[in-house]
């Protein structure tokens, strides 16, 4: 079984489109993560999703919108997409600790490669 | 602000030798993870270490936690060719945004 699933794997687009990203997880976790990943491989953590409380790096653009129907989903809404948007895009999931801030470990979805034209 | 930083950030080493990535920190934090990440591939968590002087290892990977010098290392031992990938070492912000705060990453090519 798959734990943290996305979908799609590719997604090739024009510039000014509007797309979407699917992310689930079966492993009861209570925070889901999007982060992008460029060229060079660094991680940028975009977004944090805890209980229906959203936490948003302030370096996104408002172009890029999580939404997440319950707490098994959180899907990536993408607006006028732009080249720069070319990367690729992983889920993630953990569980929060049970006492104290901070989080476990982050299970990893295979990422969305997604290319704009 | 928690940032963390890897080295080196490329690496090419033969195969059968020794070597350490290096990971520091610049605040306070009580959890560490290690990372690997395949060629197109995902991330696949290898250690978390919870408390000062943890060592773990898992094959010819050893990674240990300093908490006082926040400082981590990941010492491979003779290395093979299936080590070949991308680590990352990621600290618990220990905040409520949840965020774990993301080395660099330190491309690792083993020749055979």
């Amino acid at each position: 079984d798959t734990a943290v699933s996305q979908t799609p794997k590719y997604l090739v687009t024009q510039m000014g489109n509007d797309k979407s990203i699917k992310c689930e997880q079966n492993l009861g976790h209570d925070t889901m993560y999007w982060y992008k990943q460029d060229s060079k491989k660094f991680l940028k953590i975009m977004f944090s999703y805890n209980n229906k409380e959203l936490i948003i790096n302030e370096t996104v653009p408002n172009r890029f919108s999580p939404k997440s129907p319950d707490k098994a989903h959180l899907n990536l809404h993408i607006n006028s997409l732009e080249l720069g948007d070319s990367a690729v895009y992983f889920c993630a999931s953990s569980q929060g600790r049970t006492s104290g801030p901070g989080t476990d470990t982050q299970y990893f979805g295979p990422g969305t490669r997604l290319t704009v034209l | 602000e928690l940032k963390v930083e890897q080295n080196p950030l490329f690496l090419s080493m033969q195969e059968g030798k020794n070597y350490t990535i290096y990971c520091n920190y610049s605040t306070t934090s009580d959890r560490l993870y290690w990372y690997r990440q395949d060629p197109g591939k995902s991330l696949e968590s290898l250690f978390v270490l919870l408390s000062n002087g943890a060592v773990k290892q898992e094959g010819r990977l050893m990674a240990s936690l300093d908490t006082k010098a926040r400082l981590s290392t990941l010492h491979i031992t003779a290395a093979v060719h299936d080590l070949s990938a991308t680590y990352f070492c990621a600290v618990d912000g220990w905040d409520s945004n949840y965020q774990l705060i993301w080395g660099a990453g330190t491309k690792l090519i083993i020749k055979p």
